[in-house]
């Protein structure tokens, strides 16, 4: 069946590390997203990409990077620059213009500072 | 700047009862609505959409809603709810002519439903 694996389910992460979340789909989508969720603030846009090689900061980025050197793949990196990393990220995709399509999410990752 | 407001961050409803959840938005240009069901420890799932056409949109899994463009409204309705219908649910928005091409999708804060027996 087509989806969004994301892994792991759980991470936990010492502060000044940095780590790496994967998001993988066969969906054949071109756009990805990375959101961050936490409670009481809905979903925030942390990175999108909408071709291979490309890709935009949303609103939150900043403690965040990504790459997207194949389709299939967009992996979020949390850097030690990001102050508060406790969160579920959410990754998604889509087939083309979100505004007709909607997003197929992933089952999230939630990523714990210890 | 485009925004989406859910009013109620929870709701508690006895089984077989009706309920709505509110969504409201801010943008009086054309947009396109969303709704996204949520349940524990998982991703989102596309519920329903409105792009077009009948103001009226209904999921398979008795959920509907109604695109209202004077009182920039999106409120999600279910006659009759199941414990099962137990989640969170998260209107969206996402604004259709951005000058530069690309694109915003706003997510709400979410309402949780709780259904009780």
């Amino acid at each position: 069946d087509g989806g969004i694996t994301q892994s792991p389910k759980y991470l936990f992460r010492k502060e000044g590390q940095n780590v790496t979340l994967s998001c993988e789909q066969n969906l054949n989508h071109d756009a990805m997203y990375w959101y961050r969720q936490d409670p009481g603030q809905g979903l925030r846009l942390i990175y999108y990409s909408q071709i291979v090689n490309d890709f935009q900061k949303g609103d939150i980025a900043e403690g965040y990077s990504v790459s997207r050197e194949k389709k299939e793949s967009f992996p979020l990196t949390v850097t030690s620059a990001q102050k508060n990393p406790t969160a579920f990220y959410l990754c998604a995709s889509s087939s083309g213009l979100p505004w007709d399509y909607g997003y197929t999410f992933g089952s999230g990752t939630r990523l714990t500072v210890v | 700047a485009q925004s989406v407001t859910q009013l109620d961050s929870q709701v508690p409803v006895f089984e077989e009862a009706p309920v709505e959840l509110r969504c409201n938005y801010s943008s009086s240009v054309s947009v396109y609505l969303f709704w996204y069901v949520q349940y524990p420890n998982q991703g989102l799932q596309l519920l329903l959409k409105y792009l077009s056409g009948s103001t009226l949109v209904e999921s398979i899994n008795g959920f509907e809603a109604e695109f209202n463009k004077s009182q920039t409204s999106f409120h999600l309705r279910k006659p009759s709810v199941h414990i099962s219908d137990t989640a969170e649910y998260f209107c969206a928005v996402s604004q259709s002519n951005s000058p530069s091409g690309t694109y915003k999708y706003i997510f709400g804060t979410g309402t949780r439903l709780k259904v009780l027996a």
